[in-house]
């Protein structure tokens, strides 16, 4: 049902490396939102977008950035990635009333 | 401070059987509450959405409910299925900001036996 794809599925890199990690949508949604979790614990919202050239912080303070030239791709940005960006990043996106989220199958990074 | 409980953390079921999963939330305003399945190491998909009017609502095996008054809802699954081992997820929308925000519980970790 979801069209929204994360790539990659899992990253290690080491400590200093900059990336990107990529989500595109094909549901034409306007809205879209990068959620940080950690196991066993709740999803944390660190960006959101409410369309082209929209983007807001979180309620989780993060150090990455994002960035929405184009409805369907929103891609999340570490410029310097450290131990503590250790989780799983997962990207969602909703239509309009934002009443239901779709979500990717999430990246997997390991930052060593 | 708002926020939403789930319990039990985790469970384990044998294949068959029915369970409920709980939720507890204390979001106010309130817009809608809605469950997730999570298998590990994918994201969530949407099993049910309901709003402050509706109190029972239905996708296949599972059956949420709601008492808005109570504050709590629940999730039952029937006849369970190897393939429902997963996180589920309670989430809570207020209706206080633009954003409508999202409060997630940790979720319980189901875990179904042959």
């Amino acid at each position: 049902e979801a069209d929204i794809y994360q790539t990659p599925r899992y990253l290690v890199i080491g400590t200093g490396k900059k990336i990107t990690l990529e989500c595109s949508q094909t549901m034409g949604h306007d809205k879209m939102y990068w959620y940080q979790q950690d196991p066993g614990m709740e999803l944390h919202l660190i960006h959101y977008s409410y369309g082209v050239n929209s983007t807001e912080k979180g309620d989780l303070s993060s150090e990455s950035t994002v960035s929405r030239i184009r409805t369907e791709h929103f891609p999340l940005t570490l410029e310097s990635a450290r131990p503590s960006h250790t989780s799983q990043y997962l990207c969602a996106s909703s239509g309009i009333g934002g009443e239901k989220l779709f979500f990717g199958s999430g990246t997997q990074l390991s930052v060593l | 401070k708002n926020q939403v409980e789930q319990s039990p953390q985790s469970l384990i079921i044998l294949e068959g059987k029915n369970c409920t999963l709980q939720c507890n939330y204390t979001v106010s305003p309130f817009s809608n509450l809605r469950w997730y399945k999570q298998d590990t190491g994918r994201g969530p998909v949407s099993l049910t959405i309901m709003t402050f009017s509706e109190n029972t609502k239905s996708n296949g095996r599972y059956t949420a409910t709601l008492d808005a008054d109570t504050k709590q809802s629940s999730l039952h699954i029937t006849a369970s299925q190897l393939s429902d081992s997963a996180s589920y997820i309670c989430v809570v929308s207020d209706r206080g900001s633009t954003l409508g925000r999202l409060y997630f519980g940790r979720g319980t970790q189901l875990t179904v036996w042959p």
